[in-house]
């Protein structure tokens, strides 16, 4: 199976800073990659897909980068209601697998 | 607005067989170009895609839940369905459906989930 190793695994930030959260894969899956955020208690979301391109209804302040192996999550100025975790998914190879999620807290 | 919302029991007695149902409403599930998926997360733990299903001919699985897995769907319903037999605690998970594209699968649409706990 793909793995897809996220780190950090819990970030702690404040509003208005600047994160970043990265995804590496366990081999090159071009850019097939996705991004989600989950709340407590409710489906993930998805912000990012293809890598870089935003989901639509998604805020101008998430933005997503990378190709090969190296994937990158970023939020240019984090929102309180921003606080949640985020997930990296792969969707190259059957099983499509997600890293294990980085809690952002404040 | 696609909409997807699960049904199904909350508690299965281990050995026995899990199945639940994703109803999808605002779009035909029939040939809508999008494949229909199961996705779950155990207590604590991140998630685990199931399976996918784009009609009765095109199906995904999960290697390791293969042997256990069956997804079907029922369009004249705009349904589908999930059974996964021979239950253990390790399957007492959130089970979400979820619609993605058949392009880079991206799950755009999601079901509020569902938890389906395995008692002894």
């Amino acid at each position: 199976d793909m793995q897809m190793t996220q780190s950090p695994s819990s970030l702690s930030a404040s509003v208005g800073d600047r994160v970043s959260i990265t995804c590496r894969s366990s081999q090159s899956i071009s850019t097939y990659v996705n991004w989600y955020q989950e709340k407590p208690g409710k489906a993930p979301k998805l912000l990012i897909y293809a890598a870089s391109s935003l989901q639509r209804g998604v805020p101008s302040r998430f933005s997503g980068r990378g190709s090969g192996t190296d994937f990158t999550l970023t939020i240019s100025s984090l929102q309180p209601e921003d606080f949640a975790t985020y997930y990296c998914h792969q969707t190259y190879s059957i099983p499509y697998t997600f890293g294990q999620g980085t809690k952002l807290e404040v | 607005q696609v909409q997807l919302q699960e049904s199904g029991p909350g508690l299965v007695k281990s050995s026995e067989t899990l199945s639940l149902t994703c109803t999808v409403s605002g779009g035909s599930i029939n040939n809508s170009g999008y494949f229909w998926g199961w996705i779950r997360q155990s207590p604590g733990k991140g998630l685990e895609w199931i399976a996918s299903i784009y009609n009765s001919e095109t199906i995904y699985y999960n290697p390791s839940l293969k042997s256990r897995v069956t997804t079907s769907i029922d369009t004249s319903k705009n349904q589908f369905s999930l059974r996964l037999s021979s239950v253990t605690a390790a399957d007492t998970a959130v089970y979400f459906c979820a619609r993605h594209s058949s392009g880079y699968a991206a799950l755009d649409y999601w079901g509020q989930g569902t938890l389906v706990s395995v008692s002894s």
